[in-house]
């Protein structure tokens, strides 16, 4: 089955900075793949998903990344602020199942 | 804006003991899921469900575990002999249309299994 790895497992930035979190999958057949933010005692809210057939999606401050050669897709937030401190989780599947294969999540910091 | 509501938020039980974690989903949405997630670890699919059945499972979900939508509102899981492993956050989810896509998920519920 699918397997989905997060670098790094935790991230701390300035209020301000960038943020990059990375995720690798395994299967070529997922097609599409969404962005969990959770932030403490809170649900997982998704905050932008892509498809396979595209590279890159933007939502704001928030934008995605997807190599399908190199299997890997990577979350950028610009101009970081403090609500921006959350657990992230990338996941992936493909049409073919009903599930989402999660990444273990990365802790995002961000320091004001 | 419409939620996944889970109850309880918390449920404490003895190993052996049988649980029914109980989730109420969008109304109009037509595929159900249960997630779970042991502290410190991944995020894990345990069983979606379409149409009033099963559609797909985990290898996770094995003959202790069982779904039911016992009327139009509530989609239940229940655990019939809790181990300690079970122990976890356990997460109700819902999407209105294609599976997996736009997950909308519960509160979730605390389950220790002492």
């Amino acid at each position: 089955g699918e397997n989905v790895e997060q670098h790094p497992s935790t991230l701390s930035v300035q209020e301000g900075d960038s943020a990059v979190i990375k995720c690798t999958y395994s299967d070529s057949a997922s097609n599409y793949f969404p962005w969990y933010k959770q932030e403490l005692g809170k649900r997982p809210q998704l905050i932008i998903d892509i498809r396979s057939n595209v590279g890159e999606k933007k939502d704001q401050r928030i934008a995605v990344t997807l190599n399908k050669t190199a299997k890997h897709f990577s979350l950028h937030i610009t101009e970081t602020q403090p609500e921006d401190s959350a657990v992230y989780f990338c996941a992936a599947s493909n049409y073919g199942n009903n599930r989402l294969a999660f990444g273990k999540g990365n802790q995002v910091v961000v320091i004001p | 804006e419409p939620e996944v509501t889970q109850t309880p938020s918390h449920q404490v039980t003895q190993m052996g003991q049988e649980v029914i974690l109980r989730c109420v989903p969008i109304s109009n949405h037509l595929y159900f899921y249960w997630y779970r997630q042991i502290l410190g670890q991944k995020v894990e699919f345990l069983v979606s469900f379409y149409n009033n059945e099963i559609s797909e499972k985990s290898e996770i979900f094995d003959d202790q575990f069982s779904v039911e939508r016992p009327d139009g509102s509530n989609f239940t899981l229940k655990i019939r002999s809790t181990k300690l492993e079970d122990s976890a956050m356990y997460f109700c989810a819902s999407t209105q249309s294609a599976p997996n896509e736009k997950l909308f998920f519960g509160s979730g519920t605390q389950l220790s299994v002492l």
